[in-house]
């Protein structure tokens, strides 16, 4: 199975929008992607989910082309409270495999 | 609502010992699935079980299996324990027909 990919670290200034983007080519036809965030020590946390398009809710909005092999997570105006780790969640398929799969995650830090 | 709860938090394993870990979905949540969280690997996909019954498995040997039982609880069995599986366990919700995921604070798991 594929694995999805998503930028190691990213930095950011508070006040600033922030864009993190997941790449997964093998991602299942009729699965949605999800996306998380996990501090040190916690469970992750559910953010935003979605099937295609645009989604938008009050803490994020996500991106999805037509294709579906990646998506973007746009963070508007970040607080240094959103110093996490983010991750993508997908179903991923092979044959007749399906696999959760998690992005490697991306390590925001936001700067004052 | 109460959230998911897994037990114990922590545990201290050594080499060779098994380990069952439990989890408690929130209520009315009838899937179930099992991650295992390491600085190395990230956040891998283990089991998902759906009214007792295993629905999909992650790539891990056969030492760790899992089960579901009729309220929705579920357990993880590590077998013949090894220094690598020394990780964080994560355990998430979900209702049916989302991947919308409740997860859990986590088991962390030394083997020694």
């Amino acid at each position: 199975l594929a694995k999805t990919t998503q930028p190691i670290s990213m930095d950011s200034y508070e006040g600033q929008e922030v864009n993190i983007t997941c790449s997964h080519n093998n991602i299942a036809t009729n699965d949605y992607i999800t996306w998380y965030q996990q501090f040190p020590s916690q469970g992750p946390r559910f953010i935003i989910q979605g099937y295609k398009t645009k989604v938008t809710n009050e803490v994020a909005s996500l991106f999805i082309p037509a294709d579906r092999k990646s998506s973007t997570l746009s963070l508007p105006r970040v607080s240094l409270s959103d110093t996490a780790v983010y991750y993508c969640l997908v179903a991923m398929t092979s044959g007749s495999a399906r696999q959760l799969t998690f992005g490697s995650g991306t390590q925001l830090t936001v700067l004052p | 609502k109460a959230g998911v709860t897994q037990t114990p938090r922590y545990l201290i394993k050594t080499r060779g010992q098994q380990v069952t870990l439990s989890c408690s979905p929130i209520s009315g949540h009838r899937s179930v699935s099992w991650y295992q969280q390491t600085p190395g690997q990230g956040l891998q996909f283990l089991f998902e079980y759906f009214s007792e019954t295993q629905r999909n498995k992650g790539n891990f040997p056969g030492r760790f299996s899992g089960r579901q039982f009729s309220n929705s609880r579920s357990e993880m069995n590590v077998s013949t324990l090894e220094l690598g599986d020394s990780a964080l366990y994560l355990c998430a919700s979900s209702a049916q027909g989302t991947t919308e995921a409740f997860f859990g604070q986590g088991t962390r798991l030394t083997v020694v």
